[in-house]
């Protein structure tokens, strides 16, 4: 089955720098790449994702770049806000995720130092 | 609500209690997941329906271990004679049907999760 490996599993950064999480896979055949916020008390919240058909996607602070060749994509946040700061989970799936399950990575605690 | 509801949001349970953990999906939500989140870890997939049917129970780790959806809406997963090792998040999550019409193509995908339900077996 798939495996999905994040490095690192925490991360400290000063306000208003780039926070990079990085995340591998074993399945080739994946081809959906989402990453959850997790914020205690609250439920898991998509913040981005991406389909094997495209390197790149961005959505203002936050982008997520794919290598399928490598098999590994990658969280990139700027310009980092304290309210940033909570558990980020990478995850594969194949096909259509209203009917497959995730596969998650072990999360990554960032913490943005004000 | 507008989201999926998970209760309780903690329980504890001694050793060898059944409990049983309650999921309300996105109302037409037709996909319902259950994971479980050990501390310190990521989710862990248990078992999917699609609708009342369970199409999938390959990750619950044993026949202690059982859900249903009668209905097909709400969800219940239920926990025999619980184990100091069934500690942990549950988490429930839904999706939107495939074929809803006016969803976008990115949209149907997208699994959303509640807040969970924190098990302590003591």
């Amino acid at each position: 089955g798939e495996n999905v490996e994040q490095h690192p599993s925490t991360l400290s950064v000063q306000e208003g720098d780039s926070a990079v999480i990085k995340c591998t896979y074993s399945d080739s055949a994946s081809n959906y790449f989402p990453w959850y916020k997790q914020e205690l008390g609250k439920g898991s919240q998509l913040i981005i994702d991406i389909r094997s058909n495209v390197g790149e996607k961005k959505d203002q602070r936050i982008a997520v770049t794919l290598n399928k060749t490598a098999k590994h994509f990658s969280l990139h946040i700027t310009e980092t806000q304290p309210e940033d700061s909570a558990v980020y989970f990478c995850a594969a799936s194949i096909g259509d995720t209203g009917r497959r399950a995730l596969t998650f990575g072990s999360g990554t605690r960032l913490q943005v130092q004000p | 609500g507008a989201g999926v509801s998970q209760s309780p949001r903690y329980k504890v349970a001694k050793r060898g209690q059944d409990v049983a953990l309650r999921c309300d999906p996105i109302s037409g939500h037709v996909s319902l997941f259950w994971y479980q989140q050990a501390l310190g870890q990521g989710p862990e997939f248990l078992t999917y329906f699609q609708n009342e049917a369970q199409l999938d129970k390959s990750g619950l780790p044993s026949d202690r271990f059982f859900a249903e959806r009668p209905e097909g809406s709400v969800s219940t997963l239920k926990i025999q004679r619980t184990q100091q090792e069934d500690s942990a998040v549950y988490l429930c999550a839904s999706s939107p049907p495939p074929g809803l019409a006016g969803a976008r193509q990115e949209a149907k995908n997208i699994q959303y999760f509640g807040a969970g339900t924190r098990l302590s077996v003591l």
